[in-house]
C-alpha cells in the first residue's frame, strides 16, 4: 500500500537560514511525487513536482528512489515561506495520497 | 482556463441531519474527481475518487457517500451526520499527467 510520511508537524527556522522539510514514501510502483503548499486563508496549491525538476520560489526537491525520499529544500528561508506544506504521491491510477503536513514558521 | 467551485464555504448542521456538499469543475472534460478531508495533524485523507460518471471508489469506510451524476459534478453526502463528521472537506480534480487542483473547501461543523 502507498504511504507518505512527513515526520515533522512543526518546523521553525530563522529568516535567511536553510530549511529542509522531510518526506518519505512507500509505493510498489514508480512514484510521481509533489509538494503542495497552503498559505494562510488560501487554497491548497502545487509548489513543485519531481518530474519537472524545477525550482519554485527558491525551493527544490530531489526524488531519491534509494532512500524513498523527496525532501523539500530552500537555502535561505523568507518570512513569506511560512505556510503548511504537504508532500503527495500520485499512483499509476491517478490517486493522490498526502502526508500529514509540516507547518513551517520563518522567524524574522 | 479550468476552475473548480465548491460550496458552501461553511456549514453548521445538527447531528442526525443530512448532508450535501457540491463540487463542480469548469473548463475541462472527463476529469478525475476527489473528495478529501483535512484534519489538523492528520493531513489530507482521501475519501472518494471518481474516474467517470457513476464510478466511485471509496477509500475508507465511513458515514459518507459520494455521487457523480454529471461529468463535472461531484457530490458528498450523508443521510445522518455524526459529530465525528465535522471537519474541512476539499474537492479536487486532475486529468492525465497533471497535478491535482483543489477547491476552497467546506468547513463542516456538526452540532
Amino acid at each position: 500500500a502507498q504511504r507518505v510520511t512527513q515526520p515533522e508537524k512543526l518546523l521553525s527556522v530563522f529568516k535567511g537560514a536553510p530549511v529542509e522539510l522531510k518526506c518519505n514514501y512507500s509505493y510498489s510502483g514508480s512514484p510521481e511525487l509533489f509538494w503542495y503548499v497552503q498559505y494562510s486563508r488560501q487554497r491548497l496549491q502545487l509548489l513543485l513536482r519531481h518530474i519537472s525538476r524545477e525550482s519554485i520560489k527558491g525551493f527544490t526537491a530531489d526524488l531519491n528512489k534509494g532512500e524513498t525520499s523527496f525532501h523539500l529544500k530552500k537555502p535561505f528561508a523568507q518570512e513569506e515561506d511560512s505556510a503548511m506544506y504537504y508532500c503527495a504521491l500520485k499512483t499509476r491510477v491517478d490517486q493522490f495520497y498526502f502526508g500529514t503536513g509540516t507547518s513551517l514558521t520563518v522567524i524574522p | 482556463s479550468q476552475t473548480i467551485h465548491q460550496w458552501p464555504a461553511t456549514l453548521v448542521q445538527p447531528v442526525g441531519s443530512p448532508l450535501s456538499l457540491e463540487c463542480t469543475v469548469e473548463g475541462t472534460s472527463n476529469p478525475n474527481l476527489y473528495w478529501y478531508r483535512q484534519a489538523a495533524g492528520r493531513g489530507l485523507q482521501l475519501l472518494f475518487y471518481s474516474v467517470g460518471i457513476g464510478q466511485i471508489s471509496s477509500e475508507v469506510p465511513q458515514n459518507l457517500s459520494a455521487s457523480r451524476p454529471q461529468d463535472r459534478q461531484f457530490i458528498l453526502s450523508s443521510k445522518k451526520l455524526l459529530l465525528s463528521d465535522s471537519g474541512f472537506y476539499l474537492c479536487a480534480w486532475s486529468t492525465g499527467r497533471r497535478e491535482a487542483f483543489f477547491g476552497q473547501g467546506t468547513r463542516l461543523t456538526v452540532v
